[in-house]
């Protein structure tokens, strides 16, 4: 069973628009939601991560949005870039279970020049 | 310094083979996590160990995955009897001391295809 769903499953942006990367969860007891990039035979990378005591975080052209009443989170990208072009995992943790995170399946973005 | 590194980056077997799969966590960290990535389906968590605590091996997927870590430093992750269904990418991460809320590092991870 997939704990965090994740969509669109591919993505393509023309160069200077805005990706927007959809996740939702069932289980409240998730606390932690970081967003991975992954460039082709790469590990992931964290990117950017919220708490749920807060419903926006920016960091640079990155933003995740943060709805907790529909248990649902997003990732902005503005001003996308063909660098930006990659696979982009959201993930959750709770407290139960320590360190181990739930990914969504990925998104594939392709920004083109 | 150096990040978490993984031996071998590729790996090819026959079905009914065993493998062995080794990863360097980054130096000083506590917590190292296996994770394994098949194509369209994310990543899934197989094994985490902290310290000197007894590892989290629930996800490991059956008894023909086991992982070690020796010395709280270097991990191997064992798939005996190798299957079809086995072929993935098998990342390892680390993570300072293992607090939930910490960055996990990723190694480049290893391609597993079992023929």
């Amino acid at each position: 069973q997939q704990q965090v769903k994740q969509s669109p499953q591919s993505l393509i942006v023309q160069k200077g628009g805005i990706s927007i990367i959809n996740c939702a969860y069932e289980n409240t007891a998730f606390d932690y939601f970081p967003w991975y990039q992954q460039f082709p035979g790469k590990g992931p990378a964290l990117l950017i991560a919220i708490r749920p005591d807060v419903s926006e975080k920016k960091e640079g052209r990155f933003t995740i949005s943060f709805n907790k009443s529909a248990k649902q989170f997003s990732l902005h990208i503005m001003d996308s870039q063909p660098g930006d072009s990659a696979t982009y995992f959201c993930a959750a943790s709770r407290g139960s279970t320590l360190g181990r995170l739930y990914f969504g399946r990925g998104t594939q973005l392709t920004v083109w020049p | 310094g150096a990040g978490v590194s993984q031996s071998p980056s590729n790996k090819v077997t026959e079905k009914g083979k065993d493998v062995e799969l080794r990863c360097d966590p980054i130096s000083g960290h506590t917590a190292l996590y296996w994770y394994r990535q098949s194509l369209g389906q994310g990543l899934e968590f197989l094994i985490y160990f902290q310290g000197n605590s007894a590892p989290d091996k629930s996800g490991l997927p059956s008894d023909r995955f086991s992982a070690e870590r020796t010395g709280g430093s270097v991990s191997t992750l064992t798939i005996q009897r190798t299957q079809q269904e086995d072929s993935a990418v098998y990342l390892c991460a680390s993570s300072l001391g293992g607090a939930r809320q910490e960055t996990q590092y990723f190694g480049p991870g290893t391609r597993l295809l079992v023929l």
